[in-house]
Parts: structure tokens; C-alpha cells; sequence
């Protein structure tokens, strides 16, 4: 089992949709969580950060952690078609010196006008 | 304007011709790290740093050697470059290891 699971899409929505995007994981160390986007060809850019369990909200974007269920998600708000790109998730942990900071796969999001 | 660049952004060469992708960041951050990416597997570490003279392995460090002799660079080096190693390249900075990452804009490497 991959550490950070992540469904590669396509995800296809019509403008002004509310979309969600989705991770497991399976290490209960992870304490960091991260969103990026990631425009095609281009690096991807940090979106969210949350640190445990939670919500966090910034404009039309909401980041979801569940620590519990082992479960992290990513909500868009009236979605708009500049919005299209590969959305990947991140969760870390730091102990004993040693870090670990793992990527799921990425989710491609389509938002069709 | 905080940026981590590498070069070259594109590049087309042969089998076993050495070659070196180059990334700086302008930020102070002390570590930094080699990702490739791949259609259907993602982002894989290749190589990291924690510091100046202080480097380690990743998942898939094959076939590529690193250096970081200052703080604001960490070159990749392909010394013997094969087929299997045509990916898309990001170098990658952070304060700490586990703390979100400025990511490069990609090198897109081909190998013939």
C-alpha cells in the first residue's frame, strides 16, 4: 500500500461547481498536510497547509484533515476554468532528526465553461 | 521575488553524455531536493540536502550524483545518462524537510 493514495482523475466540471479532491494515507506519523497545484508546465505551487487535524479556509479553497480516518481533502468553490490543473497532496512528519514528506500521485481537474 | 530557477529548462541529448541540470534559491533555505516526474507515478525524490555538504538518497537516486558545496545551489549530475532517465525535473527548496516546498519550474530532459 502506497503511503499517500490519491484517485489521478480526470476530473471533468462545468464552471461555478463545487469540487472535491481527495487523499488516504496510512502513516498515523503524518502530522503536515499540503496542497499544490500544479499548471502544466510549470512547478507545482503550494495551495494549503494545515498542521493536524482540521479545517482551513482561504477564499474559494477549503482544506479538510481527518486525522482520524486518515483521510484529506480539498474543496473549490464556484469553480472557474482557470482552475484547471493537476491538484497534488502532501503530508509530512518530522521525528528524531529525520524528515519525510510524501506526494500522492495527482488529481487532474478539468473546469469546462 | 523568493524563486528557485533551474537550467536548462529543456533538453534534448545522447545516451552517455554527461550532463548537469543546475537549480539555485534565493531564499536561504537549507534544504533542498531533486524530484522527477512521471506520467502515472508522480513526484519521486531523487536526492536530498539538510545543509551544505550534508546529502542523502531518495527513492529512485540511480544514476545521478548531487553536490552541495553552497547553501543557495544543488546541481543534479547525470554522468552516464540513459533512455530511462527522459523525465521532467524539478529541483525543490524548504526551511525544513518536512515544511512545504518552493518548487522550480522543471527541466525536461530527453535522452536518445
Amino acid at each position: 500500500q502506497k503511503e499517500v493514495e490519491q484517485d489521478p482523475g480526470p476530473l471533468s466540471v462545468p464552471e461555478g461547481a463545487i469540487v472535491s479532491l481527495n487523499c488516504t494515507y496510512s502513516n498515523s506519523a503524518f502530522q503536515y498536510f499540503m496542497w499544490y497545484r500544479q499548471y502544466s508546465r510549470k512547478g507545482p505551487e503550494l495551495l494549503m497547509y494545515t498542521y493536524s487535524s482540521g479545517n482551513k479556509e482561504d477564499g474559494r479553497f477549503t482544506a479538510q484533515v481527518d486525522k482520524s480516518s486518515k483521510y484529506i481533502s480539498l474543496f473549490i468553490r464556484d469553480s472557474q476554468p482557470s482552475d484547471s490543473a493537476t491538484y497534488l497532496c502532501a503530508c509530512a512528519y518530522s521525528g528524531a532528526g529525520s524528515y519525510q514528506l510524501t506526494f500522492g500521485k495527482g488529481t487532474k481537474l478539468s473546469v469546462i465553461p | 521575488e523568493a524563486q528557485v530557477t533551474q537550467n536548462p529548462r529543456y533538453l534534448i541529448t545522447v545516451t552517455g553524455k554527461k550532463l548537469t541540470v543546475t537549480c539555485s534559491q534565493n531564499m536561504n533555505h537549507e534544504y533542498m531536493s531533486w524530484y522527477r516526474q512521471d506520467p502515472g507515478l508522480g513526484l519521486r525524490q531523487i536526492y536530498y540536502s539538510m545543509n551544505v555538504e550534508v546529502t542523502d538518497k531518495g527513492d529512485v537516486p540511480e544514476g545521478y550524483k548531487v553536490s552541495r558545496k553552497e547553501k543557495r545551489n544543488f546541481p543534479l549530475i547525470l554522468e552516464s545518462p540513459s533512455p530511462n532517465q527522459t523525465s521532467l525535473y524539478f529541483c525543490a527548496s524548504s526551511t525544513r524537510g518536512d515544511q512545504p516546498q518552493h518548487f522550480g519550474d522543471g527541466t525536461r530532459l530527453s535522452i536518445l
